[in-house]
């Protein structure tokens, strides 16, 4: 059974960076692609970015500059960082796992479905 | 970007009716499409990936079906428990998600 955990700073200031970890328990770490996503209150969703275990990144390109996604397989581990955060910036944080094994997936060359979320974190941006 | 465009925004149904929605894409994705559910407070809940494929555990009164550009999640018979909003994502490029249609009781 995969199980996602996830925490981080839930309130900030504009211009401060979010910083949030997701662990994963059970199933392979370094056999899938491991993602972020968030939902503003209210509204839709909208993936942020993915790594793989060696550190491969992919991300939104509407984020890219302001988004670091980094591993820690020593722990099943991986985070994300956004930095120069403002109230657009306010959503509902999820981790989340590609659904496909990273080899099925990469012979693909598409990107990936996901079957397992974390519980999500409600950040704040507010002065 | 691919923009997906999700329709109706609101569909209301009785309980035990058939619920059809409708997801379109800015551009083909073939068939790398999958359907959410989410209630509030909860993270999505995959049901349907590869546009037809159920996942694991999904009840069978759910089914996609499409390719290409246009897309359509049919719950057969609606539970009590399947009110909710549901979200198409397309993966054949970096993943977007429609805007959602939420199903409500009529």
């Amino acid at each position: 059974q995969v199980q996602l955990q996830q925490w981080g700073a839930g309130l900030l200031k504009p211009s401060e960076t979010l910083s949030l970890t997701c662990a994963v328990y059970g199933g392979s770490f370094s056999g899938y692609y491991w993602s972020w996503i968030r939902q503003p209150p209210g509204k839709g969703l909208e993936w942020i970015g993915e790594i793989n275990h060696s550190g491969s990144t992919n991300y939104n390109p509407s984020l890219k500059s302001r988004v670091t996604i980094s591993v820690d397989t020593s722990k099943n581990q991986f985070s994300l960082k956004l930095s120069s955060v403002t109230a657009a910036d306010t959503a509902v944080y999820y981790c989340a796992r590609g659904g496909y094994p990273s080899r099925f997936r990469e012979l693909r060359n598409a990107y990936q479905q996901f079957d397992y979320w974390g519980q999500g974190t409600l950040v704040t941006v507010s002065s | 970007e691919i923009v997906m465009t999700q329709s109706p925004a609101t569909l209301s149904v009785s309980p035990g009716e058939r619920a059809t929605l409708s997801c379109r894409a800015s551009q083909s994705v073939s068939s790398n499409l999958a359907w959410y559910q989410q209630k509030p407070g909860q993270a999505p809940r995959l049901l349907i990936y590869g546009a037809s494929t159920r996942a694991t555990g999904i009840p069978a009164r759910f089914s996609g079906s499409g390719s290409g550009t246009e897309f359509t999640l049919t719950i057969s018979s609606l539970q009590s428990e399947d009110f909710a909003v549901y979200y198409c994502q397309q993966y054949n490029n970096w993943p977007s998600f429609g805007g959602g249609t939420k199903v409500e009781i009529k």
